[in-house]
């Protein structure tokens, strides 16, 4: 089965730098690549995915790459505020197989302000 | 629309004891998930059903039992409660599971098994 891999697992920035988390994932066949957001005691709630024909995509501060060759993506958050401080996780899933979604271990992101 | 809504929002068991978490959709969905988040760790799925009737396993399924007699109901059951079961539930439900459509996640069960 699909394995996905997230680094870091805890990540420390000031307000107002840019944030990097990187994921890896094992199965070629997956196509679509949501990010959720989780803040503490709350639900995940999905901030941004992409699918396989697209390599970039871009929402306000926040976007994700894809890389199918090497298979990894990314998620960059740019101007980070305290309210970006959340734990992140990617997931990795093949189209039209239920939604399987695969998720990686979660990065907790801490924006000082 | 409520969303999707579990009960209770928390619990202790103690070791050997059975109970079943609700979780309910109000948004049409046919396919409903249950997920287990361990502390520090990412989401694993227990189970899932794409439609009233069917359910199928997940990663870790063992411990557990599902039904699905509705499309808006997807009771959790956890059958003779043990430590490692320590953790929080989340039930999520999306549309059709064409694997482009986001989870609606519940509020989640914060389950600990003495």
């Amino acid at each position: 089965g699909e394995n996905v891999e997230q680094h870091p697992s805890t990540l420390s920035v000031q307000e107002g730098d840019s944030a990097v988390i990187k994921c890896t994932y094992s199965d070629s066949a997956s196509n679509y690549f949501p990010w959720y957001k989780q803040e503490l005691g709350k639900r995940p709630q999905l901030i941004i995915d992409i699918r396989s024909n697209v390599g970039e995509k871009k929402d306000q501060r926040i976007a994700v790459t894809l890389n199918k060759t090497a298979k990894h993506f990314s998620l960059h958050i740019t101007e980070t505020q305290p309210e970006d401080s959340a734990v992140y996780f990617c997931a990795a899933s093949i189209t039209n197989a239920g939604n399987m979604l695969t998720f990686g271990g979660g990065t907790r992101l801490m924006v000082k302000p | 629309n409520a969303g999707v809504t579990q009960t209770p929002k928390f619990r202790i068991l103690k070791i050997g004891q059975s109970m079943t978490l609700q979780c309910a959709q109000d948004m049409n969905h046919n396919y409903m998930y249950w997920y287990r988040q361990d502390p520090g760790m990412g989401l694993k799925l227990i189970y899932y059903s794409v439609g009233a009737g069917i359910t199928d396993k997940g990663e870790v399924p063992n411990g557990y039992n599902v039904s699905r007699s509705t499309t808006e109901d997807f009771p959790l059951r956890l059958e003779l409660a043990a430590p490692s079961q320590t953790s929080v539930y989340f039930c999520a439900s999306t549309k059709r599971g064409g694997a482009d459509e986001k989870l609606f996640f519940g509020s989640g069960t914060q389950l600990s098994v003495l």
